[in-house]
């Protein structure tokens, strides 16, 4: 069975870094044509790509947040990690992993999510 | 680069069938069959419905289908029924390994 699940702090401050834990089992990130997004939604609000990592090491991210994104992984622990930088009130979100296929543009399964808290 | 554009909301009454719309680009939506749908209750994660425009999981009911008409992509659910009372989210691939999301619709079931 296939499963991911976030980690991460509950609150950040703004001007401060987030970084965010995925920690997959069911599958190796190892595995060749595997691997993992981050997707985000604000309260209330819709869901917004952030960036994903293949097993190739291959990543890409969201244009408009690039600049403050890294996206890495460990493959001995399973896990993929996201750093956000600069955070600000408008990133409170909840904070979601999911599976992706190199090559196969969806998602599928999401980790539970991880709300995360912009706030002084 | 913005969302794709959903309804915010339809509604339907229960045996009825309804269609979301999710209108893109050219850059988008009309030059890749890679529009995946999600489903989202409440509270919970988003579950993936229909992936390449039209292709079902394995688990989802057949009662979900998905098309694409130009930069226009749609998922019908047929045989309306209260379980399907939820957000669902489109989301094409959009180039240089980007995706992007729809801005989601709200479907009640009546």
């Amino acid at each position: 069975q296939v499963t991911l699940k976030e980690s991460g702090p509950v609150l950040v401050k703004p001007t401060e870094t987030l970084t965010l834990t995925c920690t997959v089992s069911g599958f190796s990130l190892s595995n060749a044509r595997m691997g993992v997004s981050w997707i985000r939604q604000p309260p209330g609000k819709a869901l917004e790509w952030l960036a994903h990592i293949f097993s190739n090491d291959e990543k890409s991210y969201s244009t408009s947040l690039k600049s403050r994104l890294t996206i890495s992984k460990d493959t001995s622990k399973s896990q993929v990690v996201l750093t956000m930088t600069n955070m600000d009130p408008v990133d409170t979100a909840t904070y979601y992993c999911a599976r992706m296929g190199a090559g196969a543009w969806w998602f599928d399964p999401w980790g539970q999510g991880t709300l995360v808290t912009v706030s002084s | 680069q913005s969302a794709l554009t959903q309804p915010a909301s339809v509604s339907g009454s229960p045996g009825q069938s309804i269609t979301i719309s999710c209108t893109g680009t050219s850059s988008d939506v009309g030059s890749y069959n890679l529009v995946s749908w999600y489903q989202q209750h409440p509270g919970k994660a988003p579950k993936l419905m229909i992936y390449e425009v039209s292709k079902r999981p394995s688990g989802v009911s057949n009662r979900f289908s998905g098309s694409k008409s130009g930069n226009t992509a749609s998922l019908t659910i047929s045989g309306l029924q209260a379980e399907d009372e939820a957000d669902y989210y489109c989301c094409s691939y959009a180039g240089s390994s980007t995706l992007r999301f729809g801005g989601g619709t709200k479907l009640t079931v009546l």
